[in-house]
């Protein structure tokens, strides 16, 4: 089965701090994203990452950066936390077909900027 | 770019009775429409899915119908139970042009034993 990971399932952080948010998946996938949900708003798209060391900007990039030094691997970094990141972040993983692509998700982070 | 609309945004039914999703999608240049189902505290799964070149599929008591003239597909539920309890996602995404799935809003399902 396809693992996606993310590190932690519970995140508070403080409002100015700088936020990691990790994850690894075991499936030799290229593509990697990080989306953010929020009642009503659904998933919205924050950043992906076709190969290591590439990333393109989502529907929501303002805020966010990421890093992908590893092919399994993919980090979402909040250069300055603020109240209203606080929501659930979701990281997934897909094969290099273009086509007919399933996207594979881990469990989730929720994250409270206090 | 695409636009997914997804319709209802909660849906409540009895346990047997059968459930349908809505979505509508923008670019006619989408093919691929998959549906996820998010459980309480996991991660959106994929349940089903239809390409363009078909206009149904089944799995057991799911299907999805698919009409590209009007732009729209649907999830059919059928002898829904409380295990259905959740909230899916529809999406699209295109081979031909960005890949990248755009995900309809969500619908919480809620089946009444």
């Amino acid at each position: 089965d396809v693992k996606v990971t993310q590190s932690s399932r519970y995140l508070v952080k403080r409002t100015g701090e700088k936020v990691f948010l990790e994850c690894v998946q075991d499936m030799d996938h290229e593509n990697m994203f990080w989306y953010r949900q929020d009642p009503g708003l659904g998933l919205r798209l924050i950043y992906f990452s076709y190969d290591v060391k590439m990333k393109e900007k989502g529907d929501i990039p303002e805020g966010y950066s990421v890093s992908r030094e590893k092919k399994e691997r993919f980090s979402l970094i909040l250069e300055s936390a603020s109240t209203n990141q606080t929501s659930m972040y979701l990281c997934a993983s897909s094969p290099p077909d273009r086509a007919y692509t399933e996207a594979f998700f881990g469990q989730g982070t929720r994250l409270t900027v206090v | 770019g695409e636009n997914v609309e997804q319709h209802p945004s909660t849906l409540s039914v009895q346990e047997g009775d059968s459930a349908v999703i809505k979505c509508t999608y923008s670019d006619s240049a989408s093919n691929y429409f998959p549906w996820y189902k998010q459980e309480l505290g996991k991660g959106p799964q994929l349940i089903i899915d239809i390409r363009s070149n078909v206009g149904e599929k089944k799995d057991q008591r799911i299907a999805v119908t698919l009409n590209k003239t009007a732009k729209h597909f649907s999830l059919h539920i059928t002898e829904t139970q409380p295990e259905d309890s959740a909230v899916y996602f529809c999406a699209a995404s295109s081979s031909g042009g960005s890949y990248i799935p755009t995900f309809g809003r969500g619908t919480s399902l809620i089946v009444h034993p």
